[in-house]
């Protein structure tokens, strides 16, 4: 499986301001997939970023919100804008593996004041 | 709605029993499924996928899948207090996007 590392691996950020996270991959892959875990929650797609088009945002999640880059095969950034307390989660990146298996990064955590 | 369903426990059993994890999915076209375990405050980590009803194993873990019954189920032997984890299931039905049920907390009591 793929060697995942992201970063920050953990932040706590007053409401209002915004926060980049990286996600870098030791492979290239086609597709990254980022994920937000709530508290005492499972995992919930937010979108899938591909390389060289418009990343693909579930029903909920709305670009402005989260804004997403995906500027080459092996890497990927998730902003989180306008913070408010309820954005406290975990945000996972993730790659695929064989067939639809996903292997996911370390995960940041992230919590807002 | 797609849905993954699990119950969340705890599911406590004594060291060296079987411990059975089960799940419920209601997207007939999902077509393969799979067993995370996340530890607390880790990332989840991929210990087993299925797409053939039946049963597969790997070592201590046996995944067993029903579709006609939309049922899938993991099964570990011979527990260790170290399995203590929560396990999520989650279903595939195509363009690699996964659908999480939230997960059934483990634990592995001496």
């Amino acid at each position: 499986s793929a060697v995942i590392s992201q970063k920050p691996s953990r932040d706590i950020c007053q409401r209002g301001t915004s926060l980049t996270i990286q996600c870098q991959v030791d492979s290239q892959v086609t597709m990254m997939f980022w994920y937000r875990q709530q508290p005492g929650q499972s995992l919930t797609l937010i979108a899938t970023a591909n390389q060289g088009s418009e990343a693909t945002y579930e029903s909920g999640f709305v670009i402005d919100k989260f804004p997403i880059s995906r500027p080459n095969l092996t890497f990927s950034t998730l902003t989180v804008s306008n913070m408010s307390p309820e954005d406290s989660s975990i945000y996972l990146c993730s790659v695929p593996g064989i067939g639809d298996t996903q292997y996911f990064g370390p995960g940041t955590r992230l919590t807002v004041l | 709605q797609k849905e993954v369903e699990q119950n969340s426990g705890p599911l406590s059993v004594p060291e060296g029993a079987i411990a059975s994890l089960n799940c419920t999915y209601s997207d007939r076209g999902s077509q393969s499924f799979f067993w995370y375990r996340q530890y607390s405050g880790k990332s989840p980590e991929l210990i087993m996928f299925i797409y053939s009803n039946g049963d597969k194993e790997d070592g201590r873990f046996t995944a067993q899948l029903n579709k006609a019954s939309q049922y899938v189920s993991l099964l570990i032997r011979d527990s260790q207090p170290s399995d203590s984890a929560t396990y999520l299931c989650a279903a595939a039905g195509g363009g690699n996007k996964l659908t999480f049920g939230t997960g059934t907390q483990l634990k592995v009591e001496l």
